[in-house]
């Protein structure tokens, strides 16, 4: 089955700490992004990447990093400089080329961050 | 600043009525619209996307794009229980989407 998966589905930080969420797609999609989402509101971007070994901030990028390593995998760390972190965090990833599919965004199931 | 605007909501209506769900964004250089829907907890799925002005339909549900007026909307016709969801507008920014904060629909049976 061709899909997004994140891990873990529940997370708890606790002060101080960084943590990483995983996200893997096997769609062969060239882009994939990190939102966050509070209770509420819409989906805020974090991160971006185009294609491997770069990504792009998005709006609310500070206290948070990221690396593209592989086309398949963008993990996520929320650092310990990110002071409100309790948030469900979305992954999803795009097709790059057709025009009608160009930013048709997938997404995975989500990571819900709890601080202890 | 690019925005999106939805009307929060709660959206009501019966089952069997048709439900209309609003948008308006900024940037007039935006060539892709999409409609996700998310359930409570979970994560938003596509419904539609549309590029041309008019509408396009699929199934229960019909997009309508006006670049004009900077607006799109989502019509869901005999609504169902089961369509009581949160709906999300996305606009896409050249490299990625804004979303708006979504239109919370409840379906009563």
């Amino acid at each position: 089955d061709g899909g997004i998966t994140q891990s873990p589905k529940y997370l708890f930080r606790k002060e101080g700490q960084n943590v990483t969420l995983s996200c893997e797609q096997n769609l062969n999609h060239d882009a994939m992004y990190w939102y966050r989402q509070d209770p509420g509101q819409g989906l805020r971007l974090i991160y971006y990447s185009q294609i491997v070994n770069d990504f792009q901030k998005g709006d609310i990028a500070e206290g948070y990093s990221v690396s593209r390593e592989k086309k398949e995998s963008f993990p996520l760390t929320v650092t310990s400089a990110q002071k409100n972190p309790t948030a469900f965090y979305l992954c999803a990833s795009s097709i790059r080329g057709d025009r009608e599919l160009q930013e048709t965004q997938y997404f995975g199931p989500g990571t819900r961050l709890l601080v202890l | 600043q690019k925005e999106v605007e939805q009307n929060s909501g709660p959206l009501s209506v019966p089952e069997g009525a048709i439900a209309s769900l609003n948008c308006t964004y900024s940037d007039r250089g935006s060539q892709s619209f999409f409609w996700y829907r998310q359930y409570s907890g979970k994560s938003p799925e596509l419904i539609m996307f549309i590029y041309s002005n008019g509408d396009k339909e699929d199934g229960r549900f019909t997009a309508q794009l006006n670049k004009a007026s900077q607006y799109v909307s989502l019509l869901i016709r005999d609504s169902q229980p089961s369509d009581s969801a949160t709906y999300l507008c996305a606009v896409d920014a050249g490299t990625a989407l804004i979303f708006g904060k979504g239109t919370t629909l409840s379906v009563s049976s």
